[in-house]
């Protein structure tokens, strides 16, 4: 099994503050997924990322994937409240191989 | 469209007693999954089926859990006898097809398991 290392593990913030969480491993990865998990919800997919320095935007939030594709970053501009939750990086294979994620809490 | 439906959403045991978890899939779906996520970790996948049929069950700890499948469409993860170590969120999603990079697994709410 793929070992996924997230950092930081928590992290606190306020409304409006930039932030960016990691995901690393010392294998190569054929792909990656982002996921969302708000408390009593399962995770929710924000994106796959495939190619070797790829980035990809969805509204304030930015995802690289590393270009020897051993590591990932979500970066989150101007974050809301709506923000807090878990964020989960996976392995994709036939089942997801999840690190154990980072917890973001963004105050007001 | 209905997402995964989970059921029950909490649940309290004392360890030792047995418990089952029911899932139901978007419909269509013919794969699905069980996870273990423990406090403070990332989920853990115990079993996958596809249709009916088992997939991989690596990680699901035989000696007291199982889960099954029977038409292919809902499934139940029953633990007997429950361990303290047991105490988690169990998490049921589903997929259209298995594997491949654009099989999106959908999860529902997730069961809380307290074991005291």
């Amino acid at each position: 099994t793929q070992l996924l290392e997230q950092s930081p593990q928590f992290l606190s913030i306020q409304e409006g503050e930039n932030l960016t969480v990691y995901c690393n491993s010392s294998s190569v990865f054929s792909s990656l997924q982002w996921y969302r998990q708000e408390p009593g919800e399962g995770p929710v997919l924000l994106v796959t990322v495939v190619t070797g320095g790829e980035v990809k935007k969805l509204k304030r939030l930015t995802f690289q994937f590393g270009d020897a594709r051993k590591d990932s970053s979500l970066h989150i501009t101007a974050a809301q409240t709506g923000d807090t939750g878990l964020y989960l990086c996976a392995k994709r294979g036939y089942a997801l191989n999840f690190g154990k994620g980072t917890s973001l809490l963004v105050t007001p | 469209e209905a997402g995964v439906a989970q059921s029950p959403r909490y649940k309290i045991i004392e360890k030792r007693q047995s418990v089952a978890f029911w899932c139901n899939p978007i419909s269509g779906h013919a794969t699905l999954y069980w996870y273990q996520q423990i406090l403070g970790q990332g989920p853990k996948l115990l079993i996958q089926f596809q249709n009916n049929g088992v997939v991989d069950d690596s990680q699901l700890p035989k000696d007291r859990f199982s889960a099954e499948r029977l038409k292919g469409v809902d499934s139940t993860l029953k633990i007997q006898p429950a361990k303290l170590e047991d105490s988690a969120v169990y998490l049921c999603a589903s997929s259209y097809g298995a594997g491949g990079l654009y099989n999106e697994q959908f999860f529902g709410p997730g069961t809380r398991l307290t074991v005291l």
